[in-house]
């Protein structure tokens, strides 16, 4: 399996500020590396699909990067509404595996 | 706009078998990967397996042959049935569309399904 590993685990921050979340991936998933927002009691959101594009209706302060291993998911100008568990995902092999997650608090 | 809601019991004896259904409103099932992904209280997520809208199906292998999953195109449903559950499978687990290999773009909310003794 491929293992996708977050960091940080945990990562306070405040209103405007700018986070940035890296994923590593265990071997080359290509571009096929995926991002969500997780809330509770809310279904999972995808951010950023093949790495790097916004998904239809995510705000334009979320944006991603990266290819092959390393990955990463920066948030411009944190809203109250950006505080949640944030998990990368990829999508290149069989079984797909999702990194441990990242909880964005204040 | 395409919406999955999941359904079962909330509650499963240890060493029985765990059935959940979603349903799909607002689009077809047709043309898209269906799966099932979950997540243990304090854990990560965790994909169980697809089912495509032909019936072939892929599996997490984690889940050692425990798993089976069905379509029925005339209700807009697919189903997970899980078999010879424990406490380890107590967890909240979504139904969510897979668009290729762009991701998982709809969830549904979630149903928690516990394992008891």
């Amino acid at each position: 399996d491929v293992q996708m590993t977050q960091s940080p685990s945990f990562l306070s921050a405040s209103v405007g500020d700018r986070v940035t979340i890296t994923c590593r991936a265990s071997q080359t998933v290509e571009t096929y590396l995926n991002w969500y927002q997780v809330k509770p009691g809310k279904a999972p959101r995808l951010l950023i699909y093949a790495a790097s594009s916004l998904q239809s209706g995510v705000p334009s302060r979320f944006s991603g990067s990266g290819s092959g291993t390393y990955f990463t998911l920066t948030i411009n100008s944190l809203q109250p509404e950006d505080f949640a568990t944030y998990y990368c995902q990829q999508g290149f092999a069989s079984p797909r595996t999702f990194g441990q997650g990242t909880k964005v608090d204040i | 706009q395409v919406q999955l809601q999941e359904s079962g019991p909330g509650v499963v004896r240890s060493s029985g078998t765990l059935s959940l259904t979603c349903t799909v409103s607002g689009g077809s099932i047709g043309g898209y990967y269906w799966n099932w992904v979950r997540q243990p209280p304090g854990k990560p997520l965790e994909w169980l397996g697809f089912i495509y809208k032909t019936g072939s199906t892929n599996y997490n292998p984690s889940l050692k042959g425990r798993v089976t999953m069905s379509l029925d195109t005339s209700k807009n449903q697919f189903s997970l049935t899980m078999r010879s559950v424990t406490g380890v499978d107590t967890a909240l687990y979504y139904c969510t569309r897979e668009v290729g290999d762009d991701g998982f773009d709809i969830w549904g909310q979630g149903t928690m399904v516990t394992v008891s003794s």
